[in-house]
C-alpha cells in the first residue's frame, strides 16, 4: 500500500539548474497538492490540481511549474533554481469532495547552493 | 495574510497531563478543520478533523473543539504521552479545493 510516493528524498542543486520533483499516488485521488515547508513557516501551497489536465496556483507559485497528465502523477518543475527555493517539499492527495483529509508523501529535501 | 494561525510555536507538558493546542482562523468560508501530526523527516499524518456543523469530535485520547463564533479550535490530548511529541499543524478548507495550514506548534511531552 504505497499511498503518496515522492522522489527523490534529497537533492542538492546548483543555482540556475533545473529539476523535477516527482509525486505519484495510487489511491485514485482527484486532488493533488504541492507544499513547501520552511523552518517555522508551516506549509505553504505552491500549486494544486483537481484532476488530470487541470492545475492552479497556490500561495507561492513563482519559480515553479506543474503538469497533470494522469490522475496518478503530479510532477513539480523547478526552473533556474535559486537559494530561496531551499526547502522541504511535500506532495499530498485527497479524494474529490468536501470534508476529506489529505494524505502526504515523505517529502523531498532540496538544497540550492 | 495568514488565514490559519497557531500563535504558540511550542508547548511543553508532563507525561499524563493534558496538552491543549490552539488554532484561530479568519476565513468565514472555512467549514472543515483538520489536525495533522508531523515527526522529523516524515510527512504530516492526519490525526483528527471536525466539520463546522459540530462543536466537538473525539477519537481516543484526542478531542477537537470548534468555536465558530470565535473562529477558534483546539486540540486536546489526554493523557499526553512521550510519543505524542511532534509538530502539530492545524489546517482548514472550505470555499475552494485548497487546504490551508497554520505554522505549527511543537509539542514536547516530558517523561
Amino acid at each position: 500500500n504505497a499511498g503518496v510516493t515522492q522522489t527523490p528524498k534529497f537533492r542538492i542543486l546548483k543555482i540556475g539548474q533545473s529539476m523535477t520533483l516527482q509525486c505519484a499516488q495510487d489511491m485514485n485521488h482527484n486532488y493533488m497538492y504541492w507544499y513547501r515547508q520552511d523552518p517555522g513557516m508551516g506549509l505553504k501551497l505552491i500549486y494544486y490540481s483537481v484532476g488530470a489536465g487541470i492545475t492552479d496556483k497556490g500561495e507561492v507559485p513563482n519559480g515553479y511549474n506543474v503538469s497533470r497528465s494522469t490522475t496518478e502523477d503530479f510532477p513539480l518543475r523547478l526552473e533556474l533554481a535559486a537559494p530561496s527555493q531551499t526547502s522541504v517539499y511535500f506532495c499530498a492527495s485527497r479524494v474529490r469532495g468536501t470534508n476529506t483529509e489529505a494524505f502526504f508523501g515523505q517529502g523531498t529535501r532540496l538544497t540550492v547552493v | 495574510d495568514q488565514q490559519v494561525k497557531q500563535n504558540s510555536p511550542s508547548l511543553s507538558v508532563q507525561e499524563g497531563r493534558i496538552s491543549i493546542l490552539n488554532c484561530d482562523y479568519t476565513n468565514s468560508m472555512f467549514d472543515y478543520f483538520l489536525w495533522y501530526k508531523k515527526y522529523p523527516a516524515e510527512g504530516p499524518t492526519f490525526l483528527i478533523s471536525i466539520s463546522s456543523i459540530k462543536d466537538k469530535n473525539e477519537d481516543g485520547r484526542f478531542t477537537v473543539f470548534l468555536n465558530k463564533s470565535a473562529k477558534h479550535l483546539s486540540l486536546h490530548i489526554v493523557p499526553s504521552q512521550p510519543g505524542d511529541s511532534a509538530v502539530y499543524f492545524c489546517a482548514a478548507q472550505g470555499g475552494s479545493e485548497k487546504l490551508v495550514f497554520g505554522k505549527g506548534t511543537k509539542l514536547t511531552v516530558n517523561p
